[in-house]
């Protein structure tokens, strides 16, 4: 298995545009985690999904932030309109019963 | 609120020195005590974890110390070596499994000097 891909890598762009980041998790895995990584607040839970469905949602910092997994092998978050804040590294993971969270190489957000 | 606390945030070490890092919580329900270790440019990656059923868990070089009454488990890395140089995360979550939310601790960038 190839692991967790995330993509872009890398993404910059200007405030007020939208920005979707993706992610495939392991397959077979059935919770599918999004982190947010800065200096200033380390790595923090945005949202997490059991079977596709979202279960806490409560680390979304604000409506401008949106994340859905209409499948079991694809997930997206998206911040609409985007702001020099949001710039981060946002990771993905995915885990299954019994097994470790696994983490993507992550998506460097640059908000300019 | 930080759900653990880790320290130091930075932590130098000579080659073949005992690395050493710690963290804190304070929620009785975690149950589960993962440290992931993370490289410039990759996602964080499991270490080692232990439960609190035990007090120490070795493997290899690194070892877990786990104190249940003080609520605070620690990172030991023996014989600490150059290819060590990474940040690392202590973490928590609960409902005795591997799955689920995980609490992480700010993290220790920890260089290892040849």
């Amino acid at each position: 298995d190839a692991g967790v891909i995330q993509s872009p890598r890398h993404e910059v762009t200007e405030m007020g545009q939208e920005v979707t980041l993706r992610c495939k998790p392991i397959s077979g895995h059935d919770y599918l985690f999004w982190y947010r990584q800065t200096m200033m607040r380390g790595l923090e839970l945005l949202i997490y999904f059991n079977n596709n469905v979202p279960i806490d949602d409560s680390g979304m910092p604000e409506d401008r932030f949106s994340a859905k997994m209409p499948n079991a092998s694809f997930s997206t978050l998206k911040i609409q309109p985007s702001e020099p804040r949001d710039s981060a590294v946002y990771f993905c993971a995915s885990s299954g019963q019994g097994s470790r969270a696994f983490f993507g190489q992550g998506t460097r957000l640059t908000v300019v | 609120q930080q759900q653990v606390k880790q320290s130091p945030q930075s932590l130098i070490v000579q080659k073949g020195g005992i690395s050493i890092i710690n963290c804190a919580y304070e929620n009785t329900a975690f149950d589960y005590f993962p440290w992931y270790q993370q490289f410039p440019g990759k996602g964080p990656a499991l270490l080692i974890a232990i439960r609190p059923d035990v007090s120490e868990k070795k493997e290899g070089r690194f070892t877990i110390s786990f104190n249940k009454s003080a609520k605070q488990f620690s990172l030991h890395i023996m014989d600490s070596q150059p290819g060590d140089s990474a940040t690392y995360f202590c973490a928590a979550s609960k409902g005795g499994s591997t799955l689920g939310r995980l609490y992480f601790g700010r993290g220790t960038q920890l260089t290892v000097w040849p």
